[in-house]
């Protein structure tokens, strides 16, 4: 089966813009996580989707950051107005249940804001 | 703390064992994993132990759970330059919204000298 793809695998932008993440998770996992890794620090939890819904968006940083999932497949994370402190490895994760075996993650998307 | 605590570098000679040690902080984790990064790509699950269990061995991979110490520790047996890469610790942790995070270590790197 194909994993978790995400695009674009890089991503280099100015201070101000806006910026689209995309996430496909492996066909038929209900369940989307987002997650980020800021330089030097730990991966984070952003959140969670149970297909189209949110379930838990606790992780978010602040309102510039927007997750879609509609139709329950793929998953869009925008940012804006992007802050020079966005700057990560944004990864996907999909999994069939509640993930508890563990999740497949995505390659991530490296975003970087100058 | 709220962290879970991995050594950021260890390096081991071809053909030696690895143990990465982690130590996690909450007591009702259930679920406790061992993730791979190597170079450009994304996390990998190498292996996830169940909180009842003191032990996992999975072919060159054996987890040791202390639940009294909440210290987790993988070791790889004959390690080979094909395991130089980051290991990432993580706990499940239940958000209290109907979903469970993943809590990350920062990774330990571990490099293999041929």
């Amino acid at each position: 089966e194909a994993g978790v793809t995400q695009f674009p695998s890089h991503s280099v932008i100015e201070k101000g813009q806006t910026v689209t993440l995309r996430c496909d998770p492996i066909s038929g996992h209900d369940n989307l996580y987002w997650y980020r890794r800021v330089m030097g620090k730990e991966i984070k939890f952003l959140l969670h989707f149970v297909k189209e819904s949110k379930q838990d968006e606790s992780g978010m940083p602040n309102n510039r950051f927007l997750a879609e999932r509609t139709g329950g497949t793929y998953s869009t994370l925008k940012v804006q107005p992007a802050e020079l402190e966005d700057s990560g490895v944004y990864f996907c994760a999909s999994s069939p249940g509640q993930g508890k075996y563990g999740y497949t993650f995505g390659s991530g998307t490296r975003l970087t804001v100058v | 703390g709220e962290d879970v605590e991995q050594s950021l570098f260890l390096s081991v000679r071809e053909g030696d064992s690895s143990v990465i040690n982690c130590t996690y902080t909450d007591s009702s984790s259930t679920y406790l994993y061992w993730y791979k990064q190597e170079p450009g790509a994304g996390l990998q699950l190498l292996t996830y132990i169940f909180s009842n269990m003191d032990m996992k061995q999975d072919q060159r991979l054996t987890v040791l759970l202390n639940k009294k110490d909440k210290h987790l520790s993988l070791r790889i047996a004959d390690t080979q330059t094909g395991d130089s890469a980051i290991y990432f610790c993580a706990e499940r942790r239940d958000s209290g919204a109907g979903s469970y995070q993943l809590t990350f270590g920062k990774g330990t790197k571990l490099s293999v000298i041929p």
